[in-house]
């Protein structure tokens, strides 16, 4: 069981805007950033948003995110298909003094 | 460019420790705010972050593998180690080291070695 909920799956269509929810508590998401990265099947996770809506570059502006209390999520607007992967959220836990995941969400393109 | 390697073996017994090295260019781990983490992911289950070392060689470990796990570092080969004891079926995973700076987050990972835990 991750300590942060994410759901198991989210789908949609080519050109849609899909929203992909983290929920975790006081102690990481309430008080630290998040961070969202997607990872492909045998391959590394790569950072796609970092201190809660920051953007890498190289990370195109359809990927964006927000925070708000103990809760985050992540926005992906005209979706492709090759935005098929797994989205994972992070955060620091201070109660642990170290990172926490969520379980991963697959996202189907459609 | 920062890059990250995971080495280490692919199939260990039950009971074995296994020990991984994550080799490392593109920076160093005497500057100030750097760290290195590993993380693994279990086939078809979440990223699990492990330990995390500092420039400072201030440690983490993830509390539910804290009595198993060791890391250390060593900056003259730009490598940290990671051993997990007495190592179980469950521990099978492929096993990541990232890149820790510190608000910016794990922003650059290795690409991942996979442990097969099987007697």
């Amino acid at each position: 069981q991750s300590v942060l909920t994410q759901p198991p799956s989210a789908s949609g269509t080519p050109g849609q805007r899909v929203t992909i929810s983290c929920s975790g508590s006081n102690s990481n998401i309430g008080r630290n950033y998040v961070y969202w990265y997607q990872k492909f099947p045998g391959t590394a996770p790569k950072l796609l948003i970092y201190r809660n809506n920051q953007r890498p570059s190289g990370v195109p502006d359809r990927f964006s995110a927000s925070k708000s209390g103990t809760s985050a999520s992540l926005a992906i607007s005209g979706l492709r298909s090759e935005d098929e992967a797994d989205y994972h959220c992070a955060a620091w836990d201070d109660s642990l003094s170290g990172w926490v995941f969520g379980g991963g969400t697959k996202l189907i393109v459609l | 460019q920062i890059t990250l390697k995971e080495s280490g073996p692919t199939l260990v017994k039950p009971t074995q420790t296994l020990t991984l090295t994550c080799t490392f260019s593109g920076f160093s781990l005497n500057t100030f705010g750097k760290g290195v983490a590993w993380i693994r992911q279990p086939p078809g289950k979440a990223l699990e972050w492990l330990a995390l070392i500092y420039w400072d060689d201030n440690k983490r470990y993830s509390p539910s593998l804290r009595s198993r796990l060791t890391i250390s570092k060593d900056t003259s080969k730009n490598q940290v180690v990671l051993t997990l004891t007495n190592m179980d079926p469950v521990d099978t995973a492929t096993y990541y080291c990232a890149v820790e700076e510190g608000l910016d987050g794990m922003d650059v990972w290795g690409q991942g070695t996979t442990v097969t835990v099987s007697s």
